[in-house]
């Protein structure tokens, strides 16, 4: 059983281009979370993403930044105009339900996006 | 606003010595406490902590909560050049329909041969 599989590892973008970052769970798990690990800061929340469903998006950017989970194929986190803030690691977990007392969610690997 | 605090910022240690790192934590809907260690990749998890007063342990590591205090200690004995990486603390906050991490920024230990 893959772990949680995020591609690119890697990716440079010019300033106003998009950011299609991707997520696929482990096999079975079909929650998602995504997290952003600024420079010298620990990792913040963004969203939480059932099957199809948006769960808890309080903390995504209000504007530029999207996320989806679709019935087949991996979660997308999608920023648009990129800036040069927006660069970081982006990282992504998956659970088999809801995170919770005694369900643990495993991360991926992150994707680094670098705006140049 | 929720908020994880971790301490120290950074640690240098040589080998066999034993560390203690600090969390301590301000939040709403409390559900449990999480520690992962981060080598330059995923985070990979150690513990999580939902009653006072248990302590975990795995290896030379252990953990123990505080909810009355609303802190966690994280313990590694007789330390290796291998436990060397970011080590981050986490609450679980939410409700029944809904759960995220609240982390910490994180101890980075260094450890010396």
């Amino acid at each position: 059983n893959a772990g949680v599989m995020q591609n690119p590892r890697h990716l440079v973008r010019r300033r106003g281009q998009e950011a299609r970052l991707r997520c696929s769970p482990m096999k079975g798990h079909s929650h998602v979370y995504w997290y952003r690990q600024l420079p010298e800061e620990g990792l913040k929340f963004m969203v939480y993403l059932q099957k199809e469903n948006i769960i808890d998006e309080s903390g995504m950017p209000k504007e530029r930044f999207s996320a989806e989970f679709p019935k087949e194929g991996p979660s997308i986190l999608r920023i648009q105009q990129v800036v040069r803030g927006d660069s970081a690691a982006y990282f992504c977990a998956s659970s088999p339900y809801m995170w919770g007392v005694n369900t643990e969610a495993f991360f991926g690997q992150g994707t680094r996006l670098t705006v140049v | 606003e929720d908020k994880v605090v971790q301490s120290p910022l950074s640690l240098v240690v040589h080998e066999g010595d034993t560390v203690t790192l600090n969390c301590s934590y301000e939040v709403t809907n409390f559900r449990s406490l999480l520690w992962y260690k981060q080598e330059k990749k995923a985070p990979t998890f150690l513990f999580m902590l939902t009653s006072s007063g248990i302590e975990k342990k795995s290896g030379r590591l252990s953990s123990i909560l505080d909810k009355k205090e609303l802190f966690s200690i994280l313990n590694i004995t007789a330390t290796q050049t291998g436990d060397s990486a970011v080590y981050l603390c986490a609450v679980l906050i939410g409700s029944s329909n809904t759960g995220k991490l609240i982390f910490g920024q994180g101890t980075t230990l260094q450890v010396k041969p």
